[in-house]
Order: structure tokens, then sequence, then C-alpha cells
């Protein structure tokens, strides 16, 4: 079975810095996408950003960039410029990737407090 | 147009009632899913369907059945609630085929049993 591990259960970083999440991950699988999702207070799940583990460019998203390193098994989100809207949980998400359907595997989150 | 949409996003029940919670997706995918999220704010899979079939039932007591009349729909009815099923229910969709992988969310149902 596929474990996500996020080490770090809450951050703080001030606005305008940047802030690295942590997480790692275990499986047997080669092929397979890796995510974060955001979640702030208002609850909705939001897709931030997404790599395909085939891919070994590191993924971007404007503010946001991954470092994904497959060898290690891990798979942190960098945060640049922060913004007091960037506040919310942050969850790493494994999913294996074949034919049939599967669901995505959550790590605990890790709750990110952007402060003024 | 919400996407993926839930309802109600809010119940407050007491202990020993039935209770449902509705999803529908407007997005045309072929798969749907229920999460539940405690209150540590942990996301556990409960189940899966594939248009309208059952392909995930991870370990979730008996009194949780979900029903999907057509892939567009999947619905989760809860017997007999208990304090413990006190919760955040997400529905999500994706496209099974072709897959990128993402799973589009719902906002969530908050379920409080008293």
């Amino acid at each position: 079975a596929q474990t996500v591990t996020q080490s770090q259960p809450e951050m703080s970083v001030q606005e305008a810095e940047t802030v690295t999440l942590s997480c790692t991950y275990d499986t047997s699988e080669s092929n397979y996408y890796l995510f974060w999702y955001k979640q702030p207070p208002s609850r909705q799940m939001i897709l931030v950003i997404r790599q395909e583990a085939y891919k070994q460019q590191n993924a971007t998203e404007n503010r946001f960039s991954v470092n994904f390193q497959k060898a290690a098994k891990s798979f942190s989100l960098k945060i640049s410029d922060s913004q007091l809207g960037d506040t919310a949980m942050y969850f790493c998400a494994f999913m294996k990737r074949h034919s049939g359907n599967t669901p995505l595997v959550f790590g605990k989150g890790t709750r990110l407090s952007v402060i003024a | 147009d919400t996407a993926v949409s839930q309802t109600p996003k809010y119940l407050v029940t007491q202990m020993g009632n039935d209770k449902s919670i509705k999803c529908e997706q407007n997005l045309g995918h072929d798969t749907m899913y229920w999460y539940k999220q405690d209150s540590k704010k942990f996301l556990k899979i409960m189940f899966s369907y594939n248009n309208k079939e059952l392909i995930i039932n991870e370990t979730v007591p008996n009194r949780f059945s979900p029903k999907s009349p057509d892939k567009a729909h999947l619905n989760l009815h809860i017997n007999s609630l208990e304090l413990g099923d006190s919760a955040v229910y997400f529905c999500a969709s994706s496209q099974n085929s072709g897959s990128t992988g993402e799973l589009f969310f719902g906002e969530g149902s908050r379920l409080t049993v008293l």
C-alpha cells in the first residue's frame, strides 16, 4: 500500500517570503502522479500543482513549484512570494497510474500560516 | 456552474438517525468518490464508483451505503448515526480514461452528530 508522509504539521512564513513544505511517499509503483492540494478555511479542496512521475522536469505553476526527487521518493512544494491568501492546509497526495481508477492517497497535511 | 456539488453543506442530527448526502457532477467524468475528513483533517477514501459500478469499498461500517443512480450522481446514505460519524464528507470526480489523475472536489458536507 502507498503511504504519504508530511512531517511538518504546522508552518508559518512572513508575507513575500519563500517557504518549502515537505512530503515523502512510499510506493513500489514506477508510474504514478503526485499532487499538492490546498484547503483554505472555506474548506474547498483546490489543486495547486501536479507532477507525473515519468517526467524529470519539476512542475511549476506561477509562484508554486515542486522539487521532485524520484529516487528519494520526495516531493516538496515551494511557495515563493507568499501571500496572505496562501494561508491554508496543504495536502500532498499520491495516485497510481494505470487503466483502472485508483483513489488519491493523502498525507496528513501541513497547516501554513502567512503572517503580514 | 459548480462542477461538483454536494447537498446539504451542513447537517446537524441526533444519534441513531438516518441521513443522506447527495453529490452531482456536471463534468462528464466517469468516476466518483466519497472521502471522509476527520477532526484532525485527515482525508480517507471511503468509496469509489466507475460508471455506476462500485470499484473501491474501504473498511467502512455497513451503516454507510453509497448509491449511484447514474454516472453523474453518487449519494451517501448513513444509517443509525453515531458520534464518530461527525466529519466533513467530500465528494469528488475524475475522468478515468485518458486521465490526468486530477480529482475535482465538491465543497464538502459537514455532518455533526449530537
